[in-house]
């Protein structure tokens, strides 16, 4: 199983919005709406900010928010804080009943 | 609070075995699938293996598959991976992680496999 590819990095301003980008296939992304996002910090382990593409479990930031076209899902944070940098990850079941990453997305808060 | 701890890591020579161990609390841990994921250093997050709640349902990833199993103890609140055949490349950080979409994650426990 190929992992999901995510952009190495990505970075705003203050304030700012961004979104980070989450490709798989038919077979993961595409087929089921059980993606998720996880949110870490360096030494951290890592926490969940979005399930099932769009849900927020409770006590995470409304500015965090999840979407799904087609094979790719997306996590947009909105209102950018210094505490949002970190590394961050999406992840989705897939056809053979396994699960997969991908491969992460550094963000910088300028 | 849901807590999830694992213990169990260590050094290990290429070819040996370990067993790791994830002690849960705070929910009901009989109710819940559970998985491992690691953590190479430096790198990213890669699921190994889940094991539904009554273990009838267990998956590995390919890299894992025959050397690895999955266990649970509902009884003891606790979940198992024990490795064996241990190579380079399983070194790794290994946190145990709750239910289909991870939802609480322990702080993981070092596997180091080098001779």
């Amino acid at each position: 199983q190929s992992a999901l590819t995510q952009p190495a990095s990505v970075s705003g301003s203050p304030g700012q919005s961004i979104t980070i980008s989450c490709t798989g296939t038919s077979s993961d992304v595409g087929g089921y709406n059980y993606v998720s996002w996880y949110q870490q910090h360096p030494g951290k382990a890592p926490k969940l900010m979005i399930y099932d593409v769009s849900n927020r479990p409770s006590g995470v930031s409304n500015r965090f928010s999840g979407s799904k076209s087609g094979n790719t899902a997306s996590l947009t944070i909105s209102g950018l804080q210094a505490e949002d940098e970190a590394d961050y990850y999406c992840s989705s079941y897939t056809s053979s009943s396994t699960q997969v990453f991908g491969t992460g997305t550094k963000v910088t808060v300028l | 609070e849901v807590q999830l701890v694992e213990s169990g890591g260590g050094l290990v020579k290429p070819g040996g075995s370990l067993r790791l161990s994830c002690a849960a609390s705070g929910f009901t841990f009989s109710s819940y699938s559970m998985n491992w994921v690691r953590q190479a250093p430096g790198k990213g997050l890669e699921w190994v293996s889940s094991i539904s709640s009554s273990s009838s349902y267990i998956y590995y990833a390919d890299s894992v598959k025959g050397r690895f199993t999955i266990s649970r103890d509902n009884a003891k609140n606790s979940l198992y991976l024990q490795m064996n055949s241990l190579r380079a490349e399983d070194t790794a950080v290994y946190y145990c992680a709750k239910n289909d979409y991870f939802d609480y994650w322990g702080q993981g426990t070092l596997v180091t496999v080098s001779s």
